[in-house]
């Protein structure tokens, strides 16, 4: 099984800085079958990123994905106020079997 | 548009089963994959199984393997996760999701349903 080690487990920013989460996989993901998502409070998890580097549908330019191999980074370049909240990194090259990193919290300074 | 409505939130003693219900709308039901994740209280989340309506077939994480059954309706566009045994560590949101293609994200989820098992 694919380990994916998130940091850091925290992340506090002010809105208009840059935030860069980073997602390290215990071995080498597939093709870069690395997606990120974002979750608010209540909410069912929202597809951000795929295939490391790919906005999904509706999400704003600020929002990019970029790595290969075993280390994957998310950058918002600038937070906006709805950017708070928790971001996940999943592998799914190891399909059916897929796995999620422990998440960071991006939270207001 | 795709739309994953699940069934709502369920009590459970411990010992007993719960399953829950995903209905699909829109795309091609069974052009697709269905994967239930759960997400324990204040953790993070965690992949179950996936079953590929057209085929019939099945898959399971090894830690629920024996313990979680997915099924899927063709006839209606519904998915079901069933878990048995249940114990207080499976108190959780449980989500159902889509995947369209193998390999694929998880592009459309459900609202999620809260099981909580108590005696």
């Amino acid at each position: 099984e694919i380990v994916l080690t998130q940091s850091p487990g925290t992340l506090s920013l002010s809105p208009g800085e840059r935030a860069t989460l980073s997602c390290r996989a215990s071995q080498s993901v597939s093709s870069s079958y690395l997606a990120w998502y974002q979750q608010k409070p209540g909410q069912a998890p929202r597809l951000l990123i795929y295939g490391a580097s790919s906005r999904a549908t509706g999400i704003p330019d600020r929002f990019s994905g970029s790595g290969s191999g075993t280390d994957f980074t998310l950058t918002i370049s600038r937070l906006e106020p709805e950017d708070f909240a928790v971001y996940y990194c999943q592998q799914y090259g190891s399909s059916p079997h897929v796995t999620f990193g422990q998440g960071t919290k991006v939270e207001i300074k | 548009q795709v739309q994953l409505v699940q069934s709502g939130a369920e009590v459970k003693k411990p010992g007993s089963s719960v399953k829950v219900s995903c209905k699909a709308s829109g795309g091609t039901f069974s052009s697709y994959a269905i994967s239930w994740v759960r997400q324990a209280p204040g953790q993070g989340l965690e992949w179950m199984g996936r079953i590929i309506p057209i085929l019939g077939i099945a898959n399971y994480a090894q830690k629920f393997q024996g313990r979680v059954t997915i099924t899927a309706d063709k006839s209606t566009s519904t998915a079901y996760m069933e878990l048995s045994s249940l114990r207080s560590e499976d108190t959780a949101v449980y989500y159902c999701a889509r995947q369209y293609g193998d390999p694929a994200p998880f592009d459309y989820w459900g609202q999620g349903t809260l099981v909580t098992v108590s005696s």
